[in-house]
């Protein structure tokens, strides 16, 4: 059964870098495109970018210059790292795998990062 | 990039009742849409890929249509467990966006 389980703070200080992990179980990520999802409390859904296990990444526009998504297979991981953060960072990060080009179907549970000032 | 825009935002319905959600997109987007479904405290879950295939699991009562720029998502018949909101997603060209979702509350 694939699970995804991210892990990192919960509070971030203001112009520091935001940090999460995301284990995958049930599969290899060598096997499919992983993305990570954000959430704004109470609003809606914003796609970060997406890691391939051939080094492949693609980061929306948004947050290009912010952002950094680093795979390591030898402990089924990827993480997200996105710099200069501000309380519009503020979000619940949802890490996310990819089938058939872009459709996602096993999330995680989740993780509410806080930028405080 | 690709804007999305669902209606309505939010509809109250009771058990049983049909819904129909539309999402419209601001170009073309062919068939590459798909719809997914959030509780609160949960992460969404996919519903329909390919703008009108059943992902596996998902109830038959769920049904997804459309091509181009505008979609549908049918609920036949509302069951208490598919009270949430309901958000497309298009992934014709990046970056992937999403509508701003329905929220599907009980009258």
């Amino acid at each position: 059964q694939v699970q995804l389980q991210e892990s990192g703070p919960g509070l971030v200080k203001s112009s520091e870098t935001l940090s999460l992990t995301c284990t995958v179980s049930g599969v290899s990520i060598s096997s499919y495109y992983w993305s990570w999802i954000r959430q704004p409390p109470g609003r809606g859904l914003e796609w970060i970018g997406y890691f391939y296990y051939s080094g492949s990444t693609n980061y929306n526009p948004s947050l290009k210059s912010r952002v950094t998504i680093v795979a390591d297979a030898s402990k089924n991981q990827f993480s997200l790292r996105l710099s200069s953060v501000t309380a519009a960072d503020t979000a619940v990060y949802y890490c996310a795998r990819e089938i058939y080009g872009g459709n996602f179907d096993y999330w995680g549970q989740g993780a509410l990062v806080t930028v405080s000032s | 990039d690709i804007q999305l825009t669902q209606s309505p935002s939010f509809l109250s319905a009771s058990v049983g009742d049909r819904v129909t959600i539309t999402c419209r997109a601001s170009q073309g987007i062919d068939h590459y849409l798909a719809w997914y479904q959030q509780k609160p405290g949960k992460a969404p879950k996919l519903l329909i890929y390919a703008a009108s295939t059943l992902q596996s699991g998902v109830p038959s009562r769920f049904s997804g249509s459309g091509s181009g720029t505008e979609f549908t998502l049918t609920i036949s018949s509302l069951q208490p467990e598919d009270f949430a909101t309901y958000y497309c997603q298009q992934l014709n060209s990046y970056p992937f966006t999403f509508g701003p979702g329905t929220t599907v509350e009980i009258k």
